[in-house]
């Protein structure tokens, strides 16, 4: 149950884009359409924004997409925003019938 | 208004056991797969373990299995994580979550929409 790589930091100024990858195996991401994206603020509790590769939650803003490709999943966020700064995490199912996260990567909003 | 609520977490010796605890409010508990999520001190999150809306099925992390244990009241509306031979690797806040429905259907895999504030659980002698 190796952890998913994701980039530690990205960066970008206000109304760029920029996409966070998170790579895994052809056990996990690539064998499955159950990739999720979450954002965490400090000192809070995970917030979903992407649900099964690139479905979006009620509520969630279509800044915010997802995309796989082989063992890859991508989370763009366009248009950037002070508020977008935050820790965001991918997770995936595995073929041993768990789940596994990505290390993290930090967006700092420059 | 839909809600989690975790209790039990505190200070324990290595070695030792604790019972957390997750109570729900707002939805239809039994019509959903729960899982517990855990996450260390400055670091990311991990996926601890998950069970089924009937109780049946239950799966691991392998960091975890044969220590802990997940179980649930329907009755109560309460999800529970027995951890035993507690280590301090194991020392992380603890967050009770709700994986979302799709088409009528809940599996612990899916995203995960709901989720409690977190109690924290700390390993050390």
């Amino acid at each position: 149950q190796s952890a998913l790589t994701q980039p530690a930091s990205v960066s970008g100024s206000p109304g760029q884009s920029i996409t966070i990858s998170c790579t895994g195996t052809n056990g996990d991401v690539g064998a499955y359409d159950y990739v999720s994206w979450y954002q965490q603020h400090p000192g809070k509790a995970p917030k979903l924004m992407i649900s099964d590769v690139s479905d979006r939650p009620s509520g969630v803003s279509d800044r915010f997409s997802g995309s796989k490709s082989d063992n890859t999943a991508s989370l763009t966020i366009s248009g950037l925003q002070a508020e977008d700064e935050a820790d965001y995490y991918c997770s995936s199912y595995t073929s041993t019938a768990t789940l596994v996260f990505g290390g993290g990567t930090k967006l700092t909003v420059l | 208004e839909v809600q989690l609520l975790e209790s039990g977490g505190g200070l324990v010796q290595p070695g030792g056991s604790l019972r957390l605890s997750c109570a729900s409010s707002g939805f239809t508990f039994i019509n959903h797969a729960m899982s517990w999520v855990r996450q260390a001190p400055g670091k990311g999150l991990e996926w601890v373990s998950a069970i089924t809306g009937g109780g049946v099925s239950t799966y691991y992390a392998d960091s975890v299995k044969g220590r802990f244990s997940i179980s649930r009241d329907n009755s109560a509306n309460t999800l529970y994580l027995q951890m035993n031979s507690l280590r301090a690797e194991d020392t992380a806040i603890y967050y009770c979550a709700r994986p979302r429905v799709v088409a009528g259907r809940s599996y612990f895999y899916y995203g995960v929409d709901v989720w409690g504030q977190g109690t924290t659980v700390t390993v050390s002698s």
